[in-house]
């Protein structure tokens, strides 16, 4: 295992409801990310947190809503979410650093594959 | 921003036999090319990366190559086994001392080889 966490692993919801993914890191990491996996096409970066501040915010809309409480967690909260947020939602952890490195190498949980009806 | 391509999109072979998958990028200021390869059922797991001030890396059967001039790279799998079924994504990114890094990645390729 690569020391990423996530739960859970499958999630159904409806439209209207409010539902939260966890991701947890075991390995000291300090730079977390929200990564969206969606059928032929590439992986989106969603959101980037070094040091529990958020740093890039892809574009995401407002349904999607991410929180780093500390640098072991991260949280994706999704409210009123539209079919086509159906995917598989991947963290990562890297290093991460107080200035900024440039790219160091990023590990990946397992997923939570979400469908929403 | 970065735009990765990647070929093929998927790739049968025998067993015994090589595979290569290749990635283009735009961004002549690319200096880091990490290798996925993602099971079913699992996140992406890191199998290779190169940086661009070496034109190839090797490790054990797995080996990729970097042309800087014609902005390509390429994952080299050798004696092919079963178990090396996946998909495999190639990345690219910029080393910046200010920022962290952010990761493009290709469409990926569905390896299937067969016994």
């Amino acid at each position: 295992e690569t020391g990423v966490t996530q739960t859970p692993r499958h999630l159904v919801m409806g439209m209207t409801n409010k539902k939260s993914l966890k991701c947890e890191q075991h390995l000291g990491h300090n730079a977390m990310y929200w990564y969206k996996q969606s059928a032929k096409k590439p992986l989106e970066l969603m959101f980037v947190y070094n040091f529990k501040e958020q740093t890039e915010n892809n574009s995401v809309p407002s349904r999607f809503s991410p929180e780093c409480p500390n640098s072991s967690h991260l949280f994706l909260h999704l409210h009123t979410l539209q079919p086509e947020d159906s995917a598989l939602y991947l963290c990562a952890s890297s290093q991460g650093a107080v200035r900024g490195l440039g790219t160091d190498t990023q590990y990946f949980g397992p997923g939570t594959r979400l469908t929403v009806l | 921003g970065e735009n990765v391509e990647q070929h093929p999109s998927t790739l049968s072979v025998q067993e015994g036999d090589s595979a290569v998958i290749k990635c283009t990028y735009s961004d002549s200021a690319s200096n880091y090319f990490p290798w996925y390869k993602q099971e079913l059922g699992k996140g992406p797991q890191l199998i290779i990366d190169i940086r661009s001030n070496v034109g190839e890396k090797k490790d054990q059967r797995i080996a990729v190559t970097l042309n800087k001039t014609a902005k390509h790279f390429s994952l080299h799998i050798t004696e092919t086994q079963p178990e090396d079924s996946a998909v495999y994504f190639c990345a690219a990114s910029i080393e910046k001392g200010s920022t962290l890094g952010r990761l493009y990645f290709g469409r990926g390729t569905q390896l299937t080889v067969w016994p």
